[in-house]
């Protein structure tokens, strides 16, 4: 079974300036998350999209920060403009046991963001 | 609140059985999770934990989980090389959307 993809894998920008990241999930996985972790810390929710709608964006800075899965697959992040305390890497998980206590995580590898 | 502590670094020698230690928060967690990551890769899942188990046994690896003092603890027995990485505790509370709480990570060094 194929796990989480994630790309690109790297990415430096200049503060101020755009970026996206793409997520493919495990297959069938109607639940994906987007984590942010910065250096040296745990992994910390932006957001959780069950099937193609929001379910917890708490966390999620809305005024740079945006997130779609508009068919209930695949998933992008956008930051726009960037910041310097935007560096970490952004990870992607998906799981298949929707609203199950049971409903266990996937990660994909990540894409490590540099901010300069 | 929700808050997870683990210890920042841990260090044994080859064979030698590592314990990484973990604290949580909140009461009503229902699950909770070991994870390694090792360097420039995601998360791995290792083991969890049902929150009314005391104990579960996977391999080489022991999770205890003392509920009343809220501290999970993963035991990996006969430490190898290849066991070096960073461990991450997570709590699942319960009422949440499947939202995981993550420790900041204990660095694991095994020597020769």
């Amino acid at each position: 079974e194929a796990g989480v993809a994630q790309s690109p894998r790297y990415k430096i920008i200049e503060k101020r300036q755009s970026v996206a990241f793409w997520c493919n999930p495990i297959s069938g996985h109607a639940t994906l998350y987007w984590y942010q972790q910065i250096l040296g810390q745990g992994p910390k929710l932006l957001i959780q999209f069950q099937n193609n709608g929001v379910v917890d964006d708490s966390q999620l800075p809305k005024d740079r920060f945006s997130a779609e899965r508009l068919k209930g697959v695949d998933s992008t992040l956008k930051i726009q403009p960037a910041k310097l305390e935007d560096s970490a890497v952004y990870l992607c998980a998906s799981s298949g046991l929707a609203g199950r206590p049971s409903d266990t995580q996937y990660f994909g590898p990540g894409t490590r963001l540099t901010v300069l | 609140g929700e808050d997870v502590e683990q210890s920042l670094f841990l260090s044994v020698r080859e064979g030698d059985s590592s314990v990484i230690n973990c604290t949580y928060t909140d009461s009503s967690s229902t699950y909770l999770y070991w994870y390694k990551q090792e360097p420039g890769a995601g998360l791995q899942l290792l083991t969890y934990i049902f929150s009314n188990m005391d104990m579960k046994q996977d391999q080489r690896l022991t999770v205890l989980l003392n509920k009343k003092d809220k501290h999970l603890s993963l035991r990996i027995a006969d430490t190898q090389t290849g066991d070096s990485a960073i461990y991450f505790c997570a709590e699942k509370p319960s009422g949440g959307y499947n939202k995981l709480i993550f420790g900041a990570g204990t660095r694991l060094a095994v020597h020769p």
